[in-house]
């Protein structure tokens, strides 16, 4: 079983700040590593995903993943009040089971 | 229309009674889940099916038993209420139980018990 932690707990940063959230793993067989955000009071939802070592980039996020030192993150460019949320990582073993780390509560002030 | 459907959206129990919990999703899924979201705890996996089969249990108790009448079904029973049970239980669903398929998630169905 994945032992998933991130940090920081929390987060306050002004618009248009770039934000970079970050998040551990204990397996390295790991093969998918995601990010999901949770807006309050409202389900999770997958944000992007990686497979491989470097980085990927979609629009604002960019995912940064090292599977040698048990580590990746998600970088935010230009954030914005709506994408205040509680932010997880996911680290699935080889099947799909999502172990979720504890979160990161995102604040963006406008 | 929501491709996940769960019900109730807000249920409050008694300590020592049973609920069932309901999850529907319109997909075309191949494999549910069900987790558990609390103040006390983060998001924890609870049991995932595959075309109807139990493939994991990470409940340590057997007061939760998940079940799957179809292949888009798959419902919750917990039995012995405690107030610890007290959370939001989400169920989702992913194309296969591969590790490449994103989970889409349910709305949720928060439980009180009093």
């Amino acid at each position: 079983q994945q032992n998933v932690q991130q940090s920081p707990e929390s987060l306050i940063v002004p618009e248009g700040a770039r934000t970079s959230l970050n998040c551990t793993f204990s397996d390295s067989a790991s093969q998918y590593f995601w990010w999901y955000r949770q807006h309050s009071g409202k389900a999770p939802k997958a944000l992007m995903s990686i497979f491989s070592n470097g980085e990927k980039e979609e629009g604002r996020f960019t995912i940064h993943l090292n599977k040698a030192s048990l580590h990746f993150s998600l970088h935010i460019r230009d954030s914005q009040p709506s994408d205040s949320a509680l932010y997880l990582c996911a680290v699935p073993p080889n099947y799909n089971v999502l172990y979720f780390g504890s979160g990161t509560k995102l604040t963006v002030e406008p | 229309d929501p491709k996940i459907i769960q019900k109730p959206k807000y249920l409050v129990a008694v300590t020592g009674s049973e609920k069932i919990l309901i999850c529907e999703q319109y997909l075309g899924h191949n494999a549910m889940y069900w987790y558990r979201q609390s103040a006390k705890k983060p998001l924890e996996f609870m049991f995932s099916y595959s075309y109807q089969k139990l493939m994991d249990n990470q409940t340590a108790s057997s007061r939760f038993q998940p079940q799957s009448s179809k292949k888009n079904h798959l419902d919750l029973q917990i039995t012995a209420l405690k107030p610890d049970d007290s959370a939001t239980y989400f169920c989702a669903s992913s194309q296969d139980r591969t590790g490449g398929y994103e989970q889409y998630f349910g709305p949720g169905t928060r439980l009180t018990v009093l």
